[in-house]
């Protein structure tokens, strides 16, 4: 099947930094893909949809400024979480939307926050 | 989107059949129903979708009542490894949005 990859798999960095997030339609191309974060024990939480060539739309309560994505290609969409604060510490998600409308899940990105 | 209703969790003996319930009564004529799992700390996992027939695939097959108000997803024979959070989501177009979903515990 199709094959959506994320890195990195797990990042850790110190309150205060930025932290980028890749996710790829490894065999596909995908106009849209989304972003998610999950806490623990906790189901996925849209975040954004991401367009490719446009601006992202942000579900509501979702900081567009905290969260920076974009979406240069249509193998590529990236999640920027900047000045990463304790509280940012979650699993990310993202998918991609493939042409016969089946949505594909990347592994997830574990980020924690010092 | 339609809201979806699961049970929070099911147990299920290893090489039985785990039925899955999911009620949907406000789904609308265009909507879809999805199946997706999720593997602890894995991104989740496409199983089935239909509309309006019943669909069988490798995995799963996905029963739908012809009211279309609830649907059934079928593990013909669960393993160890089918042990997991599955989530049934409702939705037209492209955006998916996630409930709590139920959470499958295969037993040996």
């Amino acid at each position: 099947g199709a094959v959506v990859s994320q890195h990195p798999s797990r990042v850790i960095c110190k309150s205060g930094t930025s932290v980028k997030i890749e996710c790829r339609s490894l065999d596909f191309q995908a106009t849209t893909m989304f972003w998610y974060r999950q806490f623990p024990k906790q189901s996925l939480m849209l975040m954004a949809t991401s367009n490719e060539g446009s601006k992202a739309t942000y579900e509501q309560g979702v900081e567009k400024d905290k969260f920076l994505i974009n979406h240069a290609s249509l193998t590529l969409s990236t999640l920027t979480v900047t000045s990463a604060h304790p509280e940012d510490s979650s699993f990310y998600i993202c998918s991609a939307l493939a042409v016969a409308g089946e949505l594909f899940f990347g592994e997830g990105s574990r980020l924690t926050v010092l | 989107d339609a809201k979806t209703t699961q049970p929070p969790s099911m147990d299920c003996a290893e090489g039985r059949a785990a039925n899955l319930p999911c009620n949907h009564s406000t789904i609308s004529g265009n909507e879809y129903v999805y199946w997706y799992r999720q593997i602890h700390s894995q991104g989740p996992q496409y199983i089935i979708h239909g509309l309006k027939n019943n669909e069988t695939n490798e995995m799963a097959s996905l029963i739908i009542t012809e009211d279309r108000k609830s649907s059934t997803l079928i593990l013909p024979h669960a393993t160890l490894r089918d042990t997991a959070v599955y989530y049934c989501i409702v939705h037209r177009g492209n955006k998916l949005v996630f409930g709590a979903g139920t959470i499958l515990r295969v037993k040996s």
